[in-house]
């Protein structure tokens, strides 16, 4: 069973604009969020996270949102560049411990 | 910040081979490791979490005796796949972290079984 969703496998944005990057979970019990950012054959770039006792966190262009009761989180890219264009993945854990993946969402910024 | 090395990047064995993948913490003691395995248009998908100086915990549908792994020391985990089969070709991604760094990730291991 997907503990976390990412329900748009694909984004596309114009270079400048914002992308948005949308996640779902299931499971209240999660208190530590993170985003990922993966290119082809290598490992995820850790981008940023965000605990429970937060609903954003910031940091340079990256800003995720924590919305709790709609167990909903999400990444915003301000502004979107072309090196931004990779698969960004969501992920959710118990204090830090097993994370739980979601299936990723490939971003294409277009110059 | 904290830095995991995962060795090596990319390895192709033929089929009952063994292949060994390492994972170390360069800058900080890992109390606990995990293994990660990623298939084709799916998210990564938890193998086993390592404690050091104990068995590691296998999630279920993981064959122990193939995906065998061993976490001797606090900045070393490894993960050795066992009589490789074309089925085991897939993306391995290990994890680490200590009372005080959440999770750092390695770069991940392609392998390939020919």
């Amino acid at each position: 069973d997907q503990q976390v969703k990412q329900n748009s496998p694909s984004l596309s944005v114009q270079e400048g604009r914002i992308s948005i990057l949308n996640c779902d979970y299931t499971n209240s019990m999660f208190d530590y969020f993170l985003w990922y950012k993966k290119y082809p054959a290598e490992g995820p770039t850790f981008l940023i996270s965000i605990s429970s006792i937060k609903d954003k966190n910031e940091d340079g262009r990256f800003t995720v949102f924590l919305n709790k009761s709609a167990k909903h989180l999400s990444l915003h890219i301000v502004p979107s560049q072309p090196g931004d264009s990779a698969v960004y993945f969501c992920a959710a854990s118990f204090t830090g411990n097993q994370f739980y993946f979601g299936t990723g969402t490939s971003l294409t910024v277009i110059p | 910040g904290a830095v995991v090395s995962q060795h090596p990047s990319r390895v192709i064995c033929k089929s009952g081979t063994s292949v060994k993948i390492e994972c170390r913490s360069l800058d900080f003691q890992a109390t606990t490791m995990f293994w990660y395995r990623q298939f084709p248009k799916q998210s990564l998908m938890l193998m086993a979490t390592s404690n050091e100086g104990s068995k590691a915990t296998y999630e279920q549908g993981v064959e122990k005796d193939k995906f065998l792994i061993n976490h001797a020391s606090l900045t070393l985990s490894t993960l050795t796949v066992t009589s490789a089969h074309p089925e085991d070709s897939s993306f391995y991604i290990c994890s680490a972290r200590s009372q005080t760094v959440k999770a750092f990730f390695g770069q991940g291991t392609r392998l390939t079984v020919v």
